[in-house]
C-alpha cells in the first residue's frame, strides 16, 4: 500500500523567511515520482515542484527546492523569502505512474 | 498556455438526482484523473482513463460512471446522489510522454441538498 504522510497541520512563517514543510511517504516501488501541490483558497490545485526518484539531485523551482531523501522516504518542501501568496494549502503528492497518492496537506501562513 | 476544463464549476442538485461532470484535458493530452476532495479532505482518485480505455479505478462508488470519449474529453455521472457527494470534483490530465505530471482543472463543486 502506498500511503503520504504530513505531520504538520499548520505551518506560519515570517514574510521573507524561509519555511520547510515536512512529508513522508511509504511504497515498496522504486520507480515513482513525487510532487509538491498548493492550494490557495481558490482551491485550485496547482503544481508547485516535482522529483523523479531516480533522480540524485534535488528539485529546485525558483524560491522553492526540495530535500529528497529515498532512503528515509522523505521529501519536504522548503519555501524561501516567502510571500503572502504563498499562503495556502500544500499537498504532497506520490505516484508510482499511475493515480496520485494525496497527503492530508499542511495549511502555510504568512504573517506580514 | 491551455489548461484543463471543468463543467459545470458550480453544480446544485437534490438527494437521488444525477449529475453529469464533464472534463477537457490540456491539448494533446491522452490521460484523464478524478479526483474527489471532501471538505477539509486531501484529493481521493477516483478513476482514470488512457487512450479512452479505463486505465485505473480507486474508490469510485458504484452509483458512478465515468467514460473518455474520442476528443479525449471525460464525462463522470453520478447517480442517486447523496449529501455525502457534496465535494470538490477536479479532473487532471497528462499526456504519454509526461505521463506522471498530472494538471489540474479548477474543479466542480457540488452541493447535494
Amino acid at each position: 500500500a502506498q500511503t503520504v504522510t504530513q505531520s504538520q497541520p499548520e505551518m506560519s512563517v515570517q514574510e521573507a523567511e524561509t519555511v520547510t514543510l515536512s512529508c513522508t511517504y511509504d511504497t515498496s516501488e522504486s520507480d515513482y515520482y513525487l510532487f509538491w501541490y498548493k492550494q490557495p483558497p481558490s482551491r485550485q490545485m496547482i503544481l508547485v515542484i516535482r522529483q523523479e526518484a531516480y533522480k540524485q539531485q534535488n528539485a529546485t523551482e525558483n524560491r522553492f527546492s526540495v530535500n529528497f531523501q529515498k532512503a528515509a522516504k522523505s521529501f519536504s518542501l522548503k519555501i524561501s523569502d516567502s510571500q503572502l501568496g504563498d499562503a495556502a494549502m500544500y499537498f504532497c503528492a506520490f505516484t508510482p505512474r499511475d493515480q496520485f497518492y494525496f497527503g492530508t496537506g499542511t495549511s502555510l501562513t504568512v504573517i506580514p | 498556455a491551455a489548461g484543463v476544463i471543468q463543467s459545470p464549476r458550480h453544480l446544485i442538485k437534490e438527494k437521488r438526482e444525477t449529475a453529469t461532470l464533464k472534463c477537457y484535458p490540456i491539448p494533446r493530452h491522452d490521460t484523464v484523473y478524478w479526483y474527489q476532495q471532501g471538505p477539509g479532505q486531501d484529493p481521493q482518485f477516483l478513476i482514470s482513463f488512457y487512450e479512452k480505455m479505463q486505465s485505473d479505478k480507486g474508490s469510485i462508488p458504484d452509483r458512478f460512471s465515468a467514460q473518455q470519449f474520442s476528443d479525449y474529453h471525460s464525462e463522470l455521472n453520478m447517480s442517486s446522489l447523496e449529501l455525502g457527494d457534496s465535494a470538490l470534483y477536479f479532473c487532471a490530465s497528462s499526456t504519454g510522454t509526461d505521463q506522471e505530471t498530472q494538471y489540474f482543472g479548477p474543479g466542480t463543486r457540488l452541493l447535494v441538498l
